[in-house]
C-alpha cells in the first residue's frame, strides 16, 4: 500500500495476556518508529529502528515491551502480560532517513487501539 | 533534555475567526527541527510543516502560517479564517540532530471550530 499500515486496528484483551501489534512501513523507508498515545494525551516515543537495528529503545516503559523489525520491512511490537495501563493507541511511523542528520517527515499509520480489560 | 510545551489544551472558535496555537520548546542542540502535525478525528497524524533551526523565516501556506522565533524558543501556528474542517488535535514536535528522526511531541491542542 501507499501508506503505513497497522494491524489490528482494534484489539481487546484480558489482563495478563500477550499481544502483538504489526506495522508495515512505506516501502523504501529505512526508519520506523513506535509511539504510544494514551487517551487525551500526547505521543510518547517508544522505540525506533534504522533498518533492523534499534539505536534508541529508551521509551519502552518496561521489560514487558519489546519490538522487532525484519530488514527494512515489517515491525512487530509485543506487549507481554498486559496491564490495564497499557490501554492506548499504538502508532507506527516510517521515514526515509538518508542520514542521521537528515530528519525528514514522519508518515504515520492510523494506529492500533489496545484495550486491556 | 528536550521538551515541547503546548500550554493550550483546548481552543474553541467560531468559523472564520483566526486562531493561534502556541508551541514552546526546550533543547540544548544548536541544530534541531520543529514540526506541526494535525490529528483529525480519524486518528491518523498528518504532517503540516518542518522547520530547521537555522531558518527563521516565517512560512505561509494558504490559510496556515508559522512564526518561528529562536529568541523565545517558540514555533506558533496560526490558522486564518478557520473552517469546521480545521477541527482536530494539533501537535508540535521537536527533533534534534543525529537523533534518528525521533520526534518529541507536545501534549497537543484540541481545536474546535464551530459553524
Amino acid at each position: 500500500g501507499a501508506g503505513v499500515s497497522q494491524s489490528p486496528s482494534n484489539k481487546v484483551t484480558e489482563k495478563g495476556k500477550d499481544v502483538e501489534l504489526r506495522c508495515d512501513p512505506i516501502s523504501g523507508h529505512t526508519a520506523l518508529y513506535w509511539y504510544r498515545q494514551r487517551l487525551g494525551q500526547g505521543l510518547e516515543f517508544l522505540i525506533y529502528f534504522q533498518g533492523n537495528s534499534a539505536p534508541d529503545k529508551s521509551g519502552l516503559p518496561s521489560d514487558r515491551f519489546s519490538a522487532e523489525r525484519t530488514g527494512e520491512s515489517v515491525s512487530t511490537l509485543t506487549i507481554q502480560r498486559t496491564q490495564q495501563e497499557d490501554s492506548a493507541v499504538y502508532l507506527c511511523a516510517s521515514s526515509l532517513m538518508k542520514s542521521l542528520a537528515n530528519t525528514g517527515e514522519l508518515f504515520f499509520g492510523e494506529g492500533s487501539r489496545l484495550t486491556v480489560l | 533534555a528536550q521538551k515541547v510545551t503546548q500550554a493550550q489544551t483546548e481552543i474553541s472558535v467560531v468559523e472564520k475567526e483566526d486562531v493561534t496555537l502556541d508551541c514552546v520548546y526546550e533543547t540544548r542542540d544548536t541544530t534541531y527541527y520543529l514540526f506541526w502535525y494535525k490529528q483529525p478525528p480519524s486518528g491518523e497524524l498528518v504532517f503540516l510543516i518542518r522547520r530547521n533551526s537555522f531558518d527563521e523565516q516565517n512560512e505561509i501556506s494558504g490559510r496556515y502560517s508559522w512564526n518561528f522565533q529562536k529568541s523565545t524558543s517558540s514555533f506558533n501556528f496560526t490558522i486564518t479564517a478557520s473552517q469546521v474542517v480545521d477541527s482536530a488535535v494539533y501537535f508540535c514536535a521537536l527533533s534534534g540532530l543525529n537523533q534518528g528522526g525521533k520526534l518529541i511531541f507536545g501534549q497537543g491542542t484540541e481545536l474546535s471550530v464551530k459553524p
